[in-house]
């Protein structure tokens, strides 16, 4: 399968523990979204890369969020003394933009679905 | 506040019949509309995506008509199959052509195929 992968695709956490997801996105696709999605509820920005490079953050993305990308090719995202609140399906994307301007397709991960009791 | 607005909120049809999904935005400035479909459980799946000039795009069984002027896009979708069961999302791009990191997501379609 040469998609977009997630690990893991379930995690049941308690509140204030840290949780690390893994984004693998299509080989040579240089942009990488995550989103968070609830039930009912169209995915939310979270935050994107361009390569290794975070270009933008969301307002969603709390001190407890944090994000790498260190080459360029996996991402992690992270979060710290989870809440109940944080539980939703988080959700990778990468596309492949040939210029600034161009329109990118996003593929879409299966997702994490994150639980926090 | 950008919005997009889709109808019905959920349809069911029997399988062979074709059906249409609306999409009403008011996202300004606008860049380009997406109709992505969702199945339970699962990351959005890209069907077309449309920039402001291009009034349809088809894919397969799927065929999507924009309305630059009046902000208006369908999904139509022909000879429904019992695979087609899912959510389908409209999904507009906020801001000039490349931001595609602003994306306003309607609330999605829930279609369920029967036998």
């Amino acid at each position: 399968d040469t998609g977009v992968s997630q690990d893991p695709r379930h995690k049941i956490t308690k509140r204030g523990q840290n949780v690390t997801f893994r984004c693998d996105p299509i080989s040579e696709h240089n942009r990488l979204y995550w989103y968070r999605q609830t039930l009912g509820q169209g995915p939310e920005f979270l935050t994107y890369f361009q390569n290794e490079a975070q270009l933008e953050k969301s307002r969603l993305l709390s001190d407890r969020f944090s994000a790498e990308r260190p080459k360029g090719s996996f991402s992690t995202l992270e979060i710290q003394r989870t809440e109940q609140g944080d539980s939703a399906m988080y959700l990778c994307a990468s596309s492949l933009s040939l210029t600034v301007t161009s329109t990118d397709t996003q593929y879409f991960g299966p997702g994490t679905r994150l639980t926090v009791l | 506040k950008n919005q997009v607005e889709q109808s019905p909120q959920s349809l069911i049809i029997l399988e062979g019949k074709n059906c249409t999904l609306q999409c009403n935005y008011t996202v300004s400035p606008f860049s380009n509309l997406r109709w992505y479909k969702q199945d339970t459980g699962r990351g959005p799946v890209s069907l077309t995506i449309m920039t402001f000039s291009e009034n349809t795009k088809s894919n397969g069984r799927y065929t999507a008509t924009l309305d630059a002027d009046t902000k208006q896009s369908s999904l139509h979708i022909t000879a429904s199959q019992l695979s087609d069961s899912a959510s389908y999302i409209c999904v507009v791009s906020e801001g000039s052509a490349g931001n595609n990191r602003k994306l306003i997501w309607g609330l999605g379609t829930s279609l369920a195929v029967n036998p």
